[in-house]
C-alpha cells in the first residue's frame, strides 16, 4: 500500500515569506503529526492532527500552524519565514496514534 | 522533562562485527519506545515498538530489547547496508508525540 507522501520534496523561500506544506497519510490512519529535523536540534515535535482536531502541539512559536481535511490530508503553514526555519519537515501517520509511519519529509531552504 | 540519550553518537564497524547501540530514556510513564532507521535525504523508517521491559524484538539482523530504564539496539553480522542513523523515540501521552534522541550514525564497512 501506499505510504506517506509530501509535497513539494523541495523549497527555497525568502526570510518573511510563508510557505505551505502537505502531507497525504497512509490510507486508513487518521492521525497525523509534523516533525521539524535540524542538525542541531534533531527531531522536533510540532502538532499532531485526529479526526481534524489538533490533539497535541509542541514548543514552537505561532507562526507554525497545521490543519487536517475530512480525508486525513494535513496541511502545516509557516509564517514569517526566518533563516532558522531551515530544515527537513517530516509528517508521520498512525493508525491508532502509535506506530509512526514517516513520509520522505520537505526540505524548506530559507534564503 | 522527557529525555532521550543515545550513544554511542557514532560507530564504525566491519562488516560481521556484531555490536550494540543504547538508548536510555527518563520519562513519567512509558507508553512505547520505538527504534526508527533513517538513510540521508530521507524519512525515518520504522523498525521496532516495545512497550514493557523485557519485552525482545527482532527483524532481520536487528534485535531490540527493552528494560526500564533503557533499550538496546543489537545488530549481528552487519553488512554494509546497514549503514544508517538508527533514532530511538519514546511516547508518553496519547497521541503521535514521539519525543526523539539525537541518534546514532552507524558505519559499516566492507
Amino acid at each position: 500500500k501506499a505510504g506517506v507522501t509530501q509535497t513539494p520534496r523541495y523549497l527555497i523561500k525568502t526570510r518573511g515569506q510563508q510557505v505551505t506544506l502537505s502531507c497525504s497519510p497512509i490510507s486508513g490512519h487518521r492521525s497525523v503529526s509534523w516533525y521539524q529535523q535540524t542538525p542541531g536540534q534533531g527531531l522536533q515535535f510540532l502538532f499532531e492532527y485526529f479526526s481534524e482536531t489538533q490533539r497535541n502541539k509542541g514548543n514552537f512559536p505561532g507562526r507554525f500552524s497545521g490543519r487536517q481535511f475530512s480525508n486525513s490530508r494535513s496541511e502545516m503553514n509557516v509564517s514569517t519565514l526566518e533563516l532558522g526555519d531551515s530544515a527537513l519537515y517530516l509528517c508521520a501517520s498512525s493508525l491508532t496514534g502509535s506506530e509512526a509511519f514517516f513520509g520522505q519529509g520537505t526540505r524548506l531552504t530559507v534564503v | 522533562e522527557d529525555q532521550v540519550t543515545q550513544s554511542p553518537e557514532a560507530l564504525r564497524l566491519q562488516e560481521g562485527e556484531s555490536s550494540s547501540l543504547n538508548c536510555s530514556y527518563t520519562v513519567s510513564g512509558l507508553r512505547g519506545l520505538f527504534w526508527y532507521r533513517q538513510d540521508p535525504g530521507k524519512g525515518p523508517e520504522f523498525l521496532f515498538t516495545l512497550y514493557s521491559a523485557g519485552e525482545e524484538k527482532e527483524k532481520e539482523r536487528l534485535k531490540a530489547t527493552l528494560t526500564k530504564k533503557e533499550s538496546f539496539l543489537h545488530i549481528t553480522a552487519p553488512k554494509p547496508e546497514d549503514s544508517a542513523t538508527y533514532l530511538c523515540a519514546v511516547e508518553v501521552s496519547s497521541g503521535s508525540r514521539l519525543t526523539f534522541g539525537e541518534g546514532t550514525q552507524l558505519t559499516v564497512n566492507p
